[in-house]
């Protein structure tokens, strides 16, 4: 997957608590999407950042998530008082530049809400 | 709403069939890309196309882009049971900012 490393991998949550999903985009990309999967579905767009910037969010809920991808270290997708819904798997990608024709995947975080 | 649509949903077949599985949508995209994704990982690029009439080969997989660039096919020749797996197509429209991903065709080769 062309170097975007996520983790944790799999994160386990209690109903109320928060989940901070980190991802490390390709060295050299500056921008970097976020998606949401749920089983036996496809990719769900939620946000767009460029280096300390939100480009387009109009896929994330404006309640519980906020995502950030400051100008030193990993991009951070932060969920608040999770619920059983937001149970999923969440994957970053990074592309070289705004609207790219390519994005390459990391592996993912499994966010499981018990 | 921009909407990738891909069929079949799901596709079994045995092994050394050829299959073509379709991703359409009323929109038309600047480029288009295919990703296979294996459970529990992310998805992975195949390809990227480009320009309506495109076609790109990569070993026994064949991708086409059409004329009007709203439509793509993948086309396998010989399947073997390592190209099981979700394809997903994904299509970035000129003026988006993000890309748009098809629901999947599942398939599933069995030896």
């Amino acid at each position: 997957n062309a170097g975007v490393m996520q983790n944790p991998r799999h994160l386990v949550r209690r109903r109320g608590q928060e989940a901070r999903l980190r991802c490390s985009p390709v060295k050299g990309h500056s921008h970097v999407y976020w998606y949401r999967q749920l089983p036996e579905e496809g990719l769900k767009f939620m946000v767009y950042l460029q280096k300390e910037n939100i480009i387009d969010e109009s896929g994330m809920p404006k309640e519980r998530f906020s995502a950030e991808f400051p100008k030193e270290g990993p991009s951070i997708l932060r969920i608040q008082q999770v619920v059983r819904g937001d149970s999923a798997a969440y994957f970053c990608a990074s592309s070289v530049e705004l609207r790219t024709t390519e994005a390459f995947f990391g592996q993912g975080t499994r966010l499981t809400v018990v | 709403t921009q909407l990738l649509e891909q069929s079949p949903q799901f596709l079994s077949i045995q092994e050394g069939e050829n299959l073509t599985v379709y991703c359409n949508s009323s929109s038309v995209f600047s480029s288009l890309q295919w990703y296979r994704q294996e459970p529990g990982e992310g998805p992975v690029l195949l390809v990227t196309v480009v320009t309506g009439g495109e076609v790109k080969k990569l070993k026994r997989l064949t991708f086409q882009f059409g004329d009007a660039r709203k439509d793509s096919s993948l086309h396998i020749t010989a399947a073997q049971p390592g190209d099981t797996g979700l394809y997903l197509c994904a299509g970035l429209h000129n003026y988006g900012q993000n890309f748009v991903f098809g629901p999947g065709t599942r398939l599933s080769v069995l030896p």
